[in-house]
């Protein structure tokens, strides 16, 4: 089965780069994503990476992709204050039926910024 | 544009009464999720839809939910009757089939007492 592991907790400074690790176990996996949530909101698309990519860069979000290793991490550079919140990763195979993505979570890293 | 509307944000209710939570996708999204998300875990896909069809509800407890997408546009999720287990936040998403992206509602967080 699918399992996508975090660590839960991650304190950085502000200024400072932050690295959020995730592993996943589906090696049939088409897009391993990044997800936002801020306190009492939806989920909100960071980033995403299709697996036959080894890196992508969006402004202050680099996102790493270990395919060997089934690693996935998020790099955040300069973080702020308004940068914390709970972030998951997700993985998603495409499906048979309808082409659809159902991406599966992790249980979230949540990200403190202290000044 | 607006984004996927749900309500109620928040419900509460005593255990064995029914509540029904909906939710309006994007315009022109075809598919639509229900999660469930417990307090300091992810979310766990409960149904998905394609258009008005239900295509993956094998984590669907169908002895007391049920959900329905009719004209596969708004889509409403029931729960009868609730148990106190069933306190969480109940998030709906919408995408195009032909992307990865899911674009997620606020939830309906249900407490039951």
């Amino acid at each position: 089965g699918e399992d996508v592991e975090q660590s839960l907790f991650l304190s950085v400074r502000e200024g400072d780069s932050s690295v959020i690790n995730c592993t996943y176990t589906d090696s049939s996996s088409t897009y391993l994503y990044w997800y936002k949530q801020e306190p009492g909101a939806g989920l909100q698309l960071l980033t995403y990476i299709f697996s036959n990519m080894d890196m992508k860069q969006d402004q202050r979000l680099t996102v790493l992709l270990n395919k060997k290793d089934k690693h996935l991490s998020l790099r955040i550079a300069d973080t702020q204050t308004g940068d914390s919140a709970i972030y998951f990763c997700a993985e998603s195979p495409k499906t048979l039926s309808g082409g659809s993505y159902i991406p599966t979570f992790g249980r979230g890293t949540s990200l403190i910024v202290h000044p | 544009e607006a984004g996927v509307v749900q309500s109620p944000r928040y419900k509460i209710i005593e255990k064995k009464q029914p509540v029904a939570f909906w939710c309006n996708p994007i315009s022109g999204h075809n598919t639509l999720y229900w999660y469930l998300q417990n307090l300091g875990q992810g979310p766990e896909l409960l149904i998905r839809y394609e258009n008005e069809e239900a295509v993956d509800d094998s984590q669907l407890p169908k002895d007391r939910f049920s959900a329905e997408r009719l004209k596969g546009v708004d889509s409403t999720l029931k729960i009868q009757p609730a148990e106190l287990g069933d306190s969480a936040v109940y998030l709906c998403a919408s995408s195009l089939v032909s992307t990865g992206e899911l674009f997620f509602g606020e939830g309906s967080r249900l407490t039951v007492l």
